[in-house]
């Protein structure tokens, strides 16, 4: 079931870039990058997601690597409303998604 | 506030006892889905459907577990003779056919189910 790998929590200053990367060493050609996160106790919010290209919304920015077996999710100013667990979910059709553990971040003041 | 509620918000009930959640989507969405999620482990997936049918369900839906959508709008997730272990949120979705046939998922606030 895991094909993601992400670090366990990260720490970012107020204000900076926020990068979390992800490993999916065993991605397929027609599997989509997605991204979500969990603020506590609420239900996880879509955060973009992506194919090959690159892909930037309001919220963020989704680098993936040109072999597709890695990528990192940019928040690009982050802020305390920031932290929450970010979880990185590769999948073809979109109907099970697998979170994992996901990697908590803390934005510090 | 995405578009998915669910009801009821919190539940506490004794073991043995049944218990019945609602969920209802996005209105024009046309897949449901239900995860569960137990404290420090991300959502697990439960179940799904697409319009009225139940398309796959997990090994985690035991016997105990039944979900519904019967009319292809809301959904029920119900949970007979309730142990403790089933103590979790549950976490509904919706999803439709979206950008270049991907399908995000958009999730509701969750029912937290305590059984005592």
């Amino acid at each position: 079931d895991a094909k993601t790998t992400q670090p366990t929590s990260m720490d970012c200053a107020e204000g900076r870039a926020a990068n979390l990367p992800c490993n999916h060493s065993t991605i397929s050609g027609n599997e989509y990058v997605y991204w979500y996160r969990q603020i506590h106790s609420q239900g996880p919010q879509y955060i973009i997601h992506g194919l090959k290209n690159n892909e930037t919304n309001e919220m963020a920015s989704l680098i993936i690597t040109e072999d597709r077996k890695s990528s990192t999710l940019i928040l690009p100013h982050a802020t305390l409303r920031d932290t929450a667990v970010y979880y990185c979910i590769v999948i073809y059709d979109g109907n099970q998604f697998y979170f994992g553990t996901g990697t908590s971040l803390t934005v510090i003041p | 506030d995405t578009g998915v509620s669910q009801d009821p918000r919190h539940k506490i009930t004794k073991r043995g006892q049944n218990v019945t959640f609602r969920c209802d989507p996005i209105s024009e969405h046309n897949r449901l889905y239900w995860y569960r999620q137990t404290l420090g482990q991300g959502p697990e997936f439960l179940t799904y459907f697409q319009n009225e049918a139940q398309l796959e369900k997990s090994r985690l839906l035991s016997d105990r577990f039944s979900a519904e959508r019967p009319k292809g709008s809301f959904s029920t997730l119900e949970i007979q003779r309730t142990e403790q272990g089933d103590s979790a949120m549950y976490l509904c979705a919706s999803s439709s056919l979206g950008w270049a046939d991907s399908y995000e998922q958009y999730f509701g606030p969750g029912t937290r189910l305590t059984v005592t």
